[in-house]
């Protein structure tokens, strides 16, 4: 068990509608990511968080994305208006950064796969 | 740009063998690498990570890997090999100037009893 929690798990939403997935960090990290990963190919990043701050997003995140994390601790991810090119599985992790050469590594929750039908 | 490479789809291997997965980089500056195992529908779990100093590093459940600065590259190796090792193995990368990680594609061990 790593410590950082994705809530749901699965979601199954029809074209067009909008979904929000909720991330829990491991308590202490300051750091915050959000990752997307298609079947058979390595996590692609979206955007990280310092504290509350969004300090870097993807050009992979379009307008229909949005993060927030707005007290510095749990993390949201929305998608409006969903597509089928949307349902991938989205991971969510957290590190402790310090300097460069004492951040931790990431860890990484279990996920919420999105199927969009 | 940053990226990283695992030419190999797949590795297969039997249980007592030494196994290899093969991973290289091309980053500026000096990298942080990485490598995560990722078992079905659960989410990465870090295995070890370089930063600086010893090019052999250790990790997490008898793994190793090896720096290797002039060929850019940082394969995961094991000595013995476990049927419960079988997974998906992602090398990732730290640029020097960003704190974001860049995955490989993934490489599927199977150990074969």
């Amino acid at each position: 068990d790593t410590g950082v929690s994705q809530d749901p798990r699965h979601k199954i939403t029809k074209r067009g509608q909008n979904v929000t997935f909720r991330c829990d960090p491991i308590s202490e990290h300051n750091r915050l990511y959000w990752y997307r990963q298609t079947l058979g190919q390595g996590p692609e990043f979206l955007t990280y968080f310092q504290n509350e701050a969004q300090l870097e997003k993807s050009r992979l995140l379009s307008d229909r994305f949005s993060a927030e994390r707005p007290k510095g601790s749990f993390s949201t991810l929305e998608i409006q208006r969903t597509e089928q090119g949307d349902s991938a599985m989205y991971l969510c992790a957290s590190s402790l950064h310090r300097d460069r050469a004492m951040n931790t590594e990431a860890f990484f929750g279990q996920g919420t796969r999105l199927t969009v039908v | 740009a940053q990226s990283v490479a695992q030419p190999e789809d797949q590795v297969n291997v039997a249980e007592g063998n030494p196994l290899t997965v093969k991973c290289t980089y091309s980053v500026s500056g000096n990298p942080y690498l990485f490598w995560y195992v990722q078992y079905p529908n659960r989410g990465l779990q870090f295995l070890l990570k370089y930063i600086t100093g010893d090019n052999l590093v250790k990790g997490s459940y008898g793994f190793e890997a090896e720096f290797n600065k002039s060929q850019t590259s940082f394969h995961l190796k094991k000595p013995s090999a476990l049927v419960s090792d079988s997974a998906l193995y992602f090398c990732a990368v730290e640029g020097d100037s960003s704190y974001k990680l860049i995955f490989g594609s993934g490489t599927r061990l199977l150990v074969r009893p």
